[in-house]
């Protein structure tokens, strides 16, 4: 039963569009949401957080968006970049605990 | 600052050895978390250590593994007579709480 969804596998994007990369999850406890960006052969690397009380966090080139009721999230990345190219995971905890992930989007930008 | 740090970065070892992995968290961080991702899989849950609470073992896969935390330090994940499907990159997190930053991870082959 995966908890946490990423029904694209892989997204390409010219350089300098929009990426939006897509999350579905089922557990409607989960209340903080977590995305990660990995590159291969290194650890994940945290991008951008929200709390389930939110609808919207934005840090720099980076926005997730929670639709609670429709139990989706996404993250936008505006403008997108060719060092964007990785793979990124969406991921989701319980009063932080551990994290459920998505199985990963991988993200080509092309210059 | 320092980031999470796993050693070794890479271990090969045949079959029916033990194996020790060491993760040093980043300092201050209460919670520690181990991961694994075999190939072509998504990141799986392994164990949680909170503080001085017992630590959440719901996702070992099986009593050939155990983990030990000293303290709000380091940690250790112990796999005892390794199999093939123990072949993984495992993966050490730390955080305050909700947030996980990712070590580099330790690459197991077992032969």
């Amino acid at each position: 039963d995966q908890q946490v969804k990423q029904n694209s596998p892989s997204l390409s994007v010219q350089e300098g569009r929009i990426s939006i990369l897509n999350c579905d999850y089922t557990n409607s406890m989960f209340d903080y949401f977590l995305w990660y960006k990995k590159y291969p052969a290194e650890g994940p690397t945290f991008l951008i957080s929200i709390s389930s009380i939110k609808d919207k966090n934005e840090d720099g080139r980076f926005t997730v968006f929670l639709n609670k009721s429709a139990k989706h999230l996404s993250l936008h990345i505006v403008p997108s970049q060719p060092g964007d190219s990785a793979v990124y995971f969406c991921a989701a905890t319980i009063a932080g605990n551990m994290l459920t992930f998505g199985g990963g989007t991988r993200l080509m930008v092309k210059p | 600052g320092a980031g999470v740090s796993q050693s070794p970065s890479n271990k090969v070892t045949e079959k029916g050895k033990d194996v020790e992995l060491r993760c040093d968290p980043i300092s201050g961080h209460t919670a520690l978390y181990w991961y694994r991702q075999r190939l072509g899989q998504g990141l799986e849950f392994l164990i949680y250590f909170q503080g001085n609470s017992a630590p959440d073992k719901s996702g070992l896969p099986s009593d050939r593994f155990s983990a030990e935390r000293t303290g709000e330090s380091v940690s250790t994940l112990t796999i005892q007579r390794t199999q093939q499907e123990d072949s993984a990159v495992y993966l050490c997190a730390s955080g305050p709480t909700h947030e996980q930053y990712f070590g580099p991870g330790t690459r197991l082959t077992v032969t």
